[in-house]
């Protein structure tokens, strides 16, 4: 089963801190990994996603993320966060089932920056 | 380019009524996804159509909830009759291909049932 878990539905860091949100994934095999950001009634924008090229994946708005295998962790940090980056961020994982494309969304975790 | 577009943005209806969501994904796009996001919940997959097709729909209540995507542009998805643990917002997404694993899906800005 597929299945991924979001540590913290709550991180709070202020202006000019890394930003470190943690996202594990269960998968018995290797899984694509997605990481989306939800402002404020609004979709979910797609902030980068690993699909087994580099494991160092850069994204948009100075985001990045790191696939490592050993510990099935494909956390989104930012060195420098920016008021502007408060939303819900969310980790998502997808393979191809029996029934065609399969996609699991990680619970989400609300980011505030603090002044 | 236009993005995803859904409505209506919100919709307050009573228990036991019909309610219906409208979305029109990004033009030539193959796939569409509708979700259904609880409040503190991560979006939950209802149904994968691929065109006019349906692949994957094993998590909608059949019994009340209904999708259609005739012609393999805009979709339709219906609730007839609601309950309370209906509410939420539902998602609308596409994708260009065919579906695989690695597609980025495109989302709409969501549609807000309250089921009172």
């Amino acid at each position: 089963a597929q299945s991924v878990t979001q540590l913290g539905s709550h991180v709070s860091v202020s202006e000019g801190a890394l930003v470190l949100l943690r996202c594990n994934y269960s998968s018995s095999v290797p899984p694509y990994l997605f990481w989306y950001v939800q402002y404020p009634n609004q979709g979910l924008q797609l902030l980068l996603k690993y699909t087994s090229a580099a494991t160092l994946v850069k994204g948009i708005n100075g985001f990045e993320a790191e696939f490592k295998k050993s510990e099935t962790s494909f956390h989104l940090t930012k060195p420098s966060a920016h008021m502007s980056d408060a939303a819900e961020y969310f980790c998502a994982v997808s393979r191809m089932g029996n029934t065609g494309n399969q996609f699991y969304f990680g619970t989400g975790t609300s980011l505030t920056v603090i002044p | 380019e236009a993005g995803v577009a859904q409505s209506p943005r919100y919709k307050i209806i009573e228990k036991r009524q019909s309610v219906a969501f409208w979305c029109n994904p990004i033009s030539g796009h193959a796939t569409l996804y509708w979700y259904q996001q609880i409040l503190g919940q991560g979006p939950k997959l209802l149904i994968q159509f691929q065109n006019n097709g349906v692949v994957d729909d094993s998590q909608l209540p059949k019994d009340r909830f209904s999708a259609e995507r005739l012609k393999g542009v805009d979709s339709t998805l219906k609730i007839q009759p609601a309950k309370l643990e209906d509410s939420a917002v539902y998602l609308c997404a596409s994708s260009p291909y065919r579906g695989s694993s690695t597609d980025t899906q495109y989302f709409g800005p969501g549609t807000r049932l309250t089921v009172l």
